[in-house]
């Protein structure tokens, strides 16, 4: 079966500081894998989207990046993080275009 | 560009009791999906719908698609306390591009 895994659970950074959030995705092949951003209590925001290795679409202009150096791997990237930047981060997959995703548990991000 | 606006944005709902959010889109949609963030969790996908008209059920939970494909609801029958949780709907457009709405907050009380 296929699993998600995203890391660290938790992160408290100050503001300027490099970001890296990682998300590997286990018992499938060629997903397609997101980054969303979820602001307290409110809905989700797609930040970056992935069809395959190296091509990465970006949907929300800012300080982040995102990369994909392996078919199963997605990072989430800052040089300099704001505090606008902090909350809830998702990484998640689906196999197919038009199908349910499948989200992991999520990175909690404060940036102080 | 697509929006997609549920209603109402809080549900207080007595245990035993049915409630139905909605989900309304801007544009014609491909597809919606629901799913289900647990307080402290990351969503859970919980349904995809794609024909015009379609209703699936899962349980307790009925899903419908609008006829024009804009518009979706989620209706809870007989509320239970492990319902509580934000409902999201999605509405598929363009290219995987899911647009989600801002959820649904059900907060249930015994």
């Amino acid at each position: 079966s296929q699993t998600i895994h995203q890391w660290p659970a938790t992160l408290v950074q100050p503001v300027g500081s490099p970001l890296s959030l990682e998300c590997t995705v286990e018992g499938t092949s060629n997903p397609n894998l997101y980054w969303y951003r979820q602001a307290a209590g409110r809905g989700l925001q797609l930040l970056f989207y992935s069809v395959g290795i190296g091509q990465i679409s970006s949907e929300v202009p800012q300080n982040l990046s995102a990369s994909r150096p392996q078919d199963r791997q997605f990072i989430l990237s800052s040089k300099k993080l704001l505090l606008s930047d902090s909350g809830f981060y998702l990484c998640a997959w689906s196999l197919t275009r038009d199908v349910g995703a499948f989200f992991g548990q999520g990175t909690r991000l404060t940036v102080v | 560009g697509q929006q997609v606006m549920q209603i109402p944005q809080y549900q207080h709902v007595q245990e035993g009791e049915d409630f139905t959010t909605y989900c309304n889109s801007s544009t014609t949609l491909s597809n919606i999906q629901w799913y289900k963030q647990r307080p402290g969790g990351h969503p859970v996908f919980l349904i995809q719908l794609v024909k015009s008209g379609e209703v699936k059920k899962q349980k307790r939970l009925t899903f419908q698609f609008g006829e024009a494909k804009k518009n979706s609801s989620l209706h809870i029958t007989a509320t239970q306390t492990t319902d509580v949780g934000t409902y999201f709907c999605a509405g598929g457009g363009s290219w995987g591009k899911l647009q989600f709405g801002a959820g649904t907050q059900v907060v249930v009380t015994p």
